[in-house]
């Protein structure tokens, strides 16, 4: 079965520092790996996704997440944080095949960005 | 605009009385699913759908009924609600593979 492990329940960075959001996923194949943003009081928003094309892949705000099988791992980063970025981030899994539809989280990391 | 539907957003009931959240997607996707969510727990699956007829329990499916009449359609029943389940509901749809799944802005479920 797929899952997904999200280190760090919160995580607290300065303004302009790097961000890194870490999430490892447990999976027979390679899967589809995807980041979620919540910001409070509303719903999900996709910031990014890995489809086994390009290992580096870019989203939205400035984010950005590597795949790297031989850990598999699928950590998001950001450079410089803006106090913007304070929200809930989600990393979700699904696989090819028959469970290609089937979106598993890990349990979320909150985002703080002091200023 | 592609969009999910959730309803209602904000509901308050009492232990045992029956109630029903809807989900409805423009989109024809062929997979949704339920979600709730509770602080430190993320995003946990109720029940999924991969089309019309066809449903699939998730990891926490004890107290809920889900049902797939129509592929746009995707209700979530709850017979005899309880206090454990108040909650954040997020219902989404998605094709299938790599696309994004879309959500609803959810239903905040109090049980008294």
């Amino acid at each position: 079965a797929q899952s997904v492990t999200q280190l760090g329940s919160h995580v607290s960075v300065s303004e302009g520092a790097l961000v890194l959001l870490r999430c490892n996923y447990s999976s027979s194949v390679p899967p589809y790996l995807f980041w979620y943003v919540q910001y409070p009081n509303q719903g999900l928003q996709l910031l990014l996704k890995y489809t086994s094309a390009a290992t580096l892949v870019k989203g939205i705000n400035g984010f950005e997440a590597e795949f790297k099988k031989s850990e598999t791992s699928f950590h998001l980063t950001k450079p410089s944080a803006h106090m913007s970025d304070a929200a809930e981030y989600f990393c979700a899994v699904s696989g090819p095949g028959g469970s290609q539809g089937n979106l598993i989280f890990g349990k979320g990391t909150k985002l703080s960005v002091k200023p | 605009e592609a969009q999910v539907t959730q309803n209602p957003r904000y509901l308050i009931t009492v232990t045992g009385k029956k109630l029903t959240v809807t989900c409805s997607q423009n989109m024809n996707h062929e997979y949704m699913s339920w979600y709730r969510q509770d602080p430190g727990l993320g995003l946990r699956q109720i029940y999924y759908s991969m089309n019309v007829e066809v449903t699939d329990k998730g990891d926490v499916p004890e107290g809920y009924k889900v049902s797939r009449k129509e592929k746009r359609n995707f209700p979530l029943i709850l017979e005899s609600p309880s206090p454990n389940q108040t909650s954040l509901y997020f219902c989404a749809s998605k094709q299938g593979g790599g696309t994004e799944a879309f959500f609803g802005q959810g239903t905040r479920l109090t049980v008294v």
